[in-house]
C-alpha cells in the first residue's frame, strides 16, 4: 500500500519569502515521488519528480524537493516565493513495482504581496 | 492533440439521471487514468488502463460507474442513476505507459454536479 501525506491545509507566506510545502510518504517498496500544482479551474500540472539519484531535485518555476529517505519526506521548496505562486499543490508516491500514482490531499499556498 | 482533452467541462444533472464523460488523451501515450477531485478532497483514484491490458477498476466507487477505452485511445466514464455525492470534478491523465517513472499529464477536468 501506498500513500501520502501533507500535513498543512494551508501554507501563508510572503512574496520574497521562502516557501516550503511538506510532504511525507510511505511506500511497501522504493518510492518515485511528484509535486504537482493546480491553479484555480485548471487541471494538474507537473512540477517535478524524484526517480533516483540526486535527493535534490529542481523543476519548473524555480521549485525544488528534497527527497529524504530516512524521513520519509519529500518536501517542496521555493527560495523566494511570488504572488503567482498562489495555487493548491500535491504531492504524490508511486511504489517502484506500481504503476498507480497516489496524491496527497493537497496544501493551499498563499502569497500575499 | 496537444494536451489531454475532456469534455463537457461543466455537467449539470438530475439526481437519477446517466452521465458519460469523455477524454481523449495525447497521441501516443498508452497509460490512461481517471480520478476524482472532490471539494476539500485529495484525487481519489477511479480506473487504469494500459495498452490492451484488463483495466484495473479498484477505484470505482460502486457498480453505477463504469469506464471503457476504445481503440487505445478515448475513454468513456460512464455514471449511472447519479447521486449526490458524485458531484465532484473528474479528472482524466494520460502517460506515455511502458513505464512507471513517467509523470502523468492530466486534463482540465469535467465538473459534475449532481442537483
Amino acid at each position: 500500500a501506498q500513500s501520502v501525506a501533507q500535513p498543512e491545509d494551508q501554507v501563508n507566506v510572503a512574496e520574497g519569502n521562502p516557501l516550503t510545502v511538506k510532504c511525507t510518504y510511505s511506500v511497501s517498496g522504493n518510492p518515485y515521488l511528484f509535486w504537482y500544482v493546480q491553479y484555480p479551474n485548471r487541471g494538474l500540472q507537473f512540477l517535478l519528480k524524484y526517480i533516483t539519484g540526486d535527493n535534490l531535485v529542481k523543476g519548473s518555476y524555480g521549485f525544488e524537493a528534497e527527497f529524504n529517505k530516512s524521513q520519509t519526506s519529500f518536501h517542496l521548496k521555493k527560495p523566494s516565493a511570488l504572488v503567482s505562486d498562489s495555487a493548491l499543490y500535491f504531492c504524490a508516491v508511486r511504489d517502484r513495482g506500481d504503476y498507480k500514482l497516489s496524491f496527497g490531499a493537497g496544501t493551499t499556498v498563499t502569497v500575499r504581496a | 492533440g496537444a494536451g489531454v482533452s475532456q469534455s463537457p467541462s461543466n455537467k449539470v444533472t438530475e439526481k437519477g439521471k446517466d452521465v458519460e464523460l469523455r477524454c481523449d488523451p495525447i497521441s501516443g501515450h498508452t497509460a490512461l487514468y481517471w480520478y476524482r477531485q472532490s471539494l476539500g478532497q485529495g484525487l481519489e483514484f477511479l480506473i487504469y488502463f494500459q495498452g490492451n491490458s484488463a483495466p484495473d477498476k479498484s477505484g470505482l466507487p460502486s457498480d453505477r460507474f463504469s469506464a471503457e477505452r476504445t481503440g487505445g485511445s478515448v475513454s468513456t466514464l460512464t455514471i449511472q442513476r447519479t447521486q449526490q455525492e458524485d458531484s465532484a470534478v473528474y479528472l482524466c491523465a494520460s502517460s506515455l505507459g511502458g513505464s512507471n517513472t513517467g509523470e502523468l499529464f492530466f486534463g482540465e477536468g469535467s465538473r459534475l454536479t449532481v442537483l
